[in-house]
Formats: C-alpha cells, sequence, structure tokens
C-alpha cells in the first residue's frame, strides 16, 4: 500500500464551475477525513466519514460542498458553483478506528477558482 | 473548540543548530501528532506523542498532557528540514476532528 492518494493534484477552474475529487484511503483504514487549508494557515477540519457513514460536519462545508463514501472505500468531495473563496489545498487523511490511532496525509489536491 | 497555538511563527538557522518547537493547547487532549509540510503540500507524520517523550533520530517530541503543552527538538540541523511544522490534536479519545496550529516556519541555511 503506498499511502493516500488524492487526485488530480492541481485543478484550476472558472468560477461559478463544479469541481470534484477523489481520495483513496490506506486500505485498512475505516475512518477518513477531509481538509481545507489556506496560504500560512494550519489545516481546517471540514468532514470525517468512519466507513461510508459521514459522522461530523464543520460549518466551513457550506450548502455547496458535499461529500461521499459510498462504499466505505474512496471519497468524493464535490465544490459547487465554485467562488475565488474556496482556492485552497485540499487534504485528505484517512486512519484506523480504535482508541488513540494515527492518521495519515494525502498529497492534497490545490484547486485555484480563476 | 479547543485552541492551538505554536511558537515561533518563523525560525531561521544555520545549518547544524539545533531548535525547540512549541506547541501550546487550551483543553486536555487524548490525540496528538507533529508534521512536517513539505514544499509540495503534503503532511509528513513525524511523531504521535499525546504524551510522553518519543525519539526517531535527530528528532524528538514531549508532550506533558498535564501542562498542555507539547515540544519537538530538531538537532544538528539539516537544510532538508527547511519548511512548516504543525501540531494537531483532538480531545476525544476516539479520533475525529483534529485542530492544527498555524505552524512554525522553520528555514536552515547553509
Amino acid at each position: 500500500d503506498t499511502g493516500v492518494s488524492q487526485d488530480p493534484r492541481h485543478k484550476i477552474t472558472k468560477r461559478g464551475q463544479n469541481v470534484t475529487f477523489r481520495c483513496d484511503p490506506i486500505s485498512e483504514h475505516n475512518r477518513l477525513y477531509w481538509y481545507r487549508q489556506t496560504l500560512g494557515q494550519g489545516p481546517e477540519f471540514l468532514t470525517y466519514f468512519q466507513n461510508e457513514a459521514q459522522l461530523e460536519k464543520s460549518r466551513l462545508l457550506s450548502d455547496r460542498f458535499s461529500a461521499e463514501r459510498p462504499k466505505g472505500s474512496f471519497s468524493t468531495l464535490e465544490i459547487q458553483r465554485t467562488e475565488q473563496g474556496d482556492s485552497a489545498m485540499y487534504l485528505c487523511a484517512s486512519s484506523p478506528l480504535g482508541t488513540r490511532t494515527e492518521a495519515f496525509f494525502g498529497q492534497g489536491t490545490r484547486l485555484t477558482v480563476v | 473548540g479547543i485552541q492551538v497555538e505554536q511558537s515561533p511563527p518563523d525560525l531561521i538557522l544555520q545549518e547544524g543548530a539545533n531548535s525547540t518547537l512549541r506547541c501550546n493547547f487550551s483543553d486536555s487532549v487524548n490525540n496528538l501528532q507533529w508534521f512536517h509540510q513539505n514544499p509540495w503540500g503534503q503532511l509528513i507524520n513525524l511523531f504521535y506523542i499525546p504524551s510522553g517523550t518519543k525519539q526517531n533520530g535527530r528528532l524528538s517530541a514531549t508532550t506533558v498532557a498535564t501542562e498542555r503543552y507539547s515540544l519537538l527538538y530538531i538537532s544538528s540541523s539539516q537544510t532538508t528540514d527547511s519548511g512548516v511544522y504543525f501540531c494537531a490534536v483532538d480531545p476525544r479519545l476516539v479520533a475525529g476532528k483534529s485542530t492544527f496550529g498555524d505552524g512554525t516556519t522553520l528555514t536552515v541555511k547553509p
């Protein structure tokens, strides 16, 4: 297993377009997380899944954002009607079940909205 | 929610020098990780350390949970150590969302 994989690595889109990102977690990890990072800041939590269930969503996740993990494996994050303020690095992480577990991050998808 | 403060925000060192990075948090934590963000943006795991002390080569970390802080030590720094260092904490026993600090940007000059 090569770790958490995200696709695409970079995305440039015009304002108002929809974009979708994919995350493939480490295969035996049941938990999957999405974070957003803007320049000069630490990552901010967006949402997380345990298997296919979305257990928590941040208030940062407006109604233009939707995340899915339909079969408890890979996940997608869709942004509808993108705005310039959506420009950021979108990071995915995964971790095993259990208490006191370590999360591992993918390379991220850098979104630029023009 | 929990607050995380990292210091210093920026650190410039000569190669070979030692450094200490600090992470203060406002509440008890059950999960704490240190990461190094490489120039391409990926977060590299350094330590999982909700309490105690760990060492890995030139890096070591200590978390004093009762006093709500963690320290990352880098000895004999190298230019490849440059980048942003983050600590991330979660007060819950079963990890859900982590709260990150704003990071320490380390520049190691040759």
